[in-house]
């Protein structure tokens, strides 16, 4: 089973709004990641948590609050969005690497990033 | 620098033909991971396969084949005989070994005509 379960699947909130997005996945993943993706563009990553510890932050704005009350559990926070923001958020899972950078583990372990359905964000 | 390039914006093609997703990438390193992803219109990204930089052997996957070509640092994705709901936006990616990062191509959108 690879699955990674995001709600809700659309979302719309005025600028003034606070709403959250939320990441579930019962893999045993100890990696979970953050990321915002345009109309025809590739995916850009924001954030990325390993064992439960924020490692990575692409210089989001602060406007966007990642939380990862625990292993198998990864939020969004959202307030005082822009309508540039506007995107479809994936959130993606995997096995960790060998350190909290993402290196790839001694042990073999393949870190393979399975996402899910994503939630499709309107800030009007 | 880490990049990756996937020069065919679009691809369309009638169901059962053949059709080959071009993938070329750039890096250094001596060791790495590519990747291919699916993304049909419902917005999920489908992984595909990872492929080590070591790997000697190009791999098929029922109507699926992926050819590895380092001395051309390409990583070329076939379908054979596509069917429709083989349409969708397909990615190429590259990671180092030394971190989280997927450096992700442009994208190719797949379509194929009944």
């Amino acid at each position: 089973d690879t699955e990674v379960t995001q709600t809700p699947k659309h979302l719309v909130m005025g600028m003034t709004n606070k709403k959250s997005l939320k990441c579930e996945q019962h893999m045993g993943h100890r990696a979970m990641y953050w990321y915002k993706q345009k109309a025809k563009k590739p995916p850009e990553l924001m954030f990325v948590y390993s064992y439960e510890k924020l490692s990575i932050n692409e210089s989001v704005p602060s406007r966007f609050s990642p939380e990862c009350p625990n292993s198998s559990l990864l939020n969004l926070h959202l307030h005082a969005l822009q309508p540039e923001d506007s995107a479809l958020y994936l959130c993606a899972s995997s096995l960790p690497g060998g350190d909290p950078r993402g290196r790839e583990s001694p042990t073999g372990a393949k870190n393979i990033q399975y996402f899910g359905a994503g939630t499709r964000l309107s800030v009007l | 620098a880490q990049k990756v390039t996937q020069a065919q914006t679009e691809i369309s093609v009638v169901e059962k033909e053949d059709v080959t997703l071009d993938c070329v990438y750039e890096t250094r390193d001596t060791t790495y991971y590519l990747f291919w992803y699916k993304q049909p219109p419902s917005g999920e990204l489908v992984f595909l396969i990872r492929r080590n930089s070591f790997d000697e052997q190009n791999e098929i996957s029922g109507r699926y084949s992926w050819n590895f070509q380092k001395s051309t640092s390409s990583f070329n994705f076939t379908i054979t005989a596509s069917q429709v709901v083989d349409s969708a936006v397909y990615f190429c990616a590259l990671k180092r070994h030394s971190n989280y990062q997927l450096i992700w191509g442009a994208g190719t959108k797949l379509i194929i005509k009944p």
